[in-house]
């Protein structure tokens, strides 16, 4: 059984500054790896997909990397702005299997 | 192209009633996938739909029911609600990948349902 896990829950960082985000999953037969974005009340919105054979995607300040043998994923955030305060939720799609299995999220906080 | 819909947005019912919930999915896409997710967790699957037949179900009641249309729309349906049906509903269309696994999900903005 997949097991996705995101640490740490909350982070507050100012402005400007770069950041990390983590996500670990049990299983490395992922198909592929996606990470969202939610604000609150809010649905999902998809920032990258990494598929298995992949490493990394970048979009403007996002970079997400994939190491499946770690069993590990990072989003990189560059330049931190206000408008990243959201949660941001890591999900994996599993070989021959119907579902995404996701990430309790991590709370992010951009302080002014 | 039109993006993934749900109506309503919030619904408000009481215990022991019944609700159903509507999805209509991005142009193209031929599956239909549900998610329920509590204050602070992340979203957990409910169940897929393809072409119109169940095609996997997660760990949730014989109660939360669905069913897919030709046009690929959706509906989910709950009955006999409880308080921890409370929650948001979420959405998502794709079309499969390879390998008979899931393709791109794309989600819609969730319905917002509180059990009293």
């Amino acid at each position: 059984k997949q097991e996705v896990t995101q640490i740490p829950a909350a982070l507050s960082v100012p402005e400007g500054e770069n950041l990390v985000l983590n996500c670990s999953f049990t299983d490395s037969a992922i198909y592929n790896l996606q990470w969202f974005r939610q604000d609150p009340g809010k649905g999902l919105t998809s920032l990258l997909l990494i598929q298995s054979s992949q490493r990394e995607q970048t979009s403007g300040r996002l970079n997400a990397s994939l190491d499946k043998s770690s069993g590990r994923s990072t989003l990189y955030i560059a330049a931190s702005q206000p408008g990243d305060s959201a949660t941001y939720l890591c999900a994996v799609a599993n070989f021959g299997n119907e579902k995404l299995t996701f990430g309790t999220g991590t709370r992010l906080t951009i302080i002014p | 192209e039109t993006g993934v819909t749900q109506s309503p947005t919030h619904l408000i019912k009481t215990r022991g009633q019944q609700v159903t919930l509507r999805c209509s999915s991005q142009s193209g896409h031929n599956t239909v996938s549900w998610y329920q997710q509590a204050l602070g967790q992340g979203p957990q699957f409910i169940f897929q739909y393809y072409r119109e037949e169940e095609n996997g179900r997660g760990n949730f009641p014989p109660r939360f029911s669905g069913l897919q249309f030709p046009n690929y729309s959706s509906e989910l349906n709950v009955n006999a609600l409880e308080l921890d049906d409370s929650a948001l509903y979420l959405c998502a269309s794709s079309s499969p990948g390879t390998s008979g696994s899931l393709g791109t999900q794309y989600f819609g903005p969730g319905t917002r349902l509180t059990v009293l």
